[in-house]
């Protein structure tokens, strides 16, 4: 069936360092992607999208780039702030009878001053 | 601001009680959903309606039912509430492609 796997945390990074979150993808047909992130005591938020392969979504300095051959879509971002710090949840999109969403295990992400 | 409104924010429900966890959304979107999310266990799907007056089960429906009121209103019921029931419950709603949640139930079963 269809699953996201991302890479384990946590994740621990000092300011203004690179960052990148390992995801890949299993999916019949051709799925949508998306970063959510949820920030402490809050709900999921879309980050960014790709509706399809070679897009680029990008928000808030965050990039991720939809890779059909290497069925992944890593999230990097150049240089994280403390304000960063959440749990990051990759995932795709199946288009079915409604909106048919996978989320992986989400990588918490925590950003020292 | 237009969104995703769950009520209440926080619960506390003695084993057996029953309660319902209200969801309403005011963007105009066809289908809704349930999560919850536990611990090491990610986001799992409750219940979802694809339309209004249509609802299905996900993937773990056991102990819940739900309500389609109308198009903006979808409510979670717990009929008889078990410790296993513990956890973060959030409301999404989506049009299209990506969904927009609410900012979470968290509901604690003693």
């Amino acid at each position: 069936g269809d699953s996201v796997t991302q890479m384990e945390g946590p994740v621990t990074l000092s300011e203004e360092a690179f960052l990148t979150i390992n995801c890949t993808y299993t999916a019949t047909g051709y799925p949508s992607l998306f970063w959510y992130v949820q920030y402490p005591g809050e709900g999921l938020q879309l980050l960014l999208k790709a509706t399809k392969a070679d897009d680029k979504g990008s928000n808030k300095g965050f990039e991720a780039t939809y890779r059909k051959e290497t069925t992944s879509f890593h999230l990097e971002k150049g240089s994280v702030q403390v304000s960063d710090s959440a749990v990051y949840f990759c995932a795709l999109s199946m288009k079915t009878s409604y909106d048919k969403v996978i989320f992986g295990p989400g990588t918490s992400l925590s950003v020292i001053p | 601001n237009a969104g995703v409104t769950q009520t209440p924010k926080f619960q506390v429900l003695k084993t057996g009680q029953s309660m319902t966890l209200q969801c309403a959304q005011d963007m105009n979107h066809n289908s809704m959903y349930w999560y919850r999310q536990d611990p090491g266990m990610g986001l799992r799907l409750i219940y979802y309606s694809a339309s209004e007056g249509t609802t299905d089960k996900g993937e773990v429906p056991n102990g819940y039912n739900v309500s389609r009121l109308n198009k903006r209103e979808f409510s979670l019921r717990l009929e008889s509430a078990a410790p296993s029931q513990t956890s973060v419950y959030f409301c999404a709603s989506s049009q299209g492609y990506g969904y927009t949640f609410g900012s979470g139930t968290r509901l604690t079963v003693v």
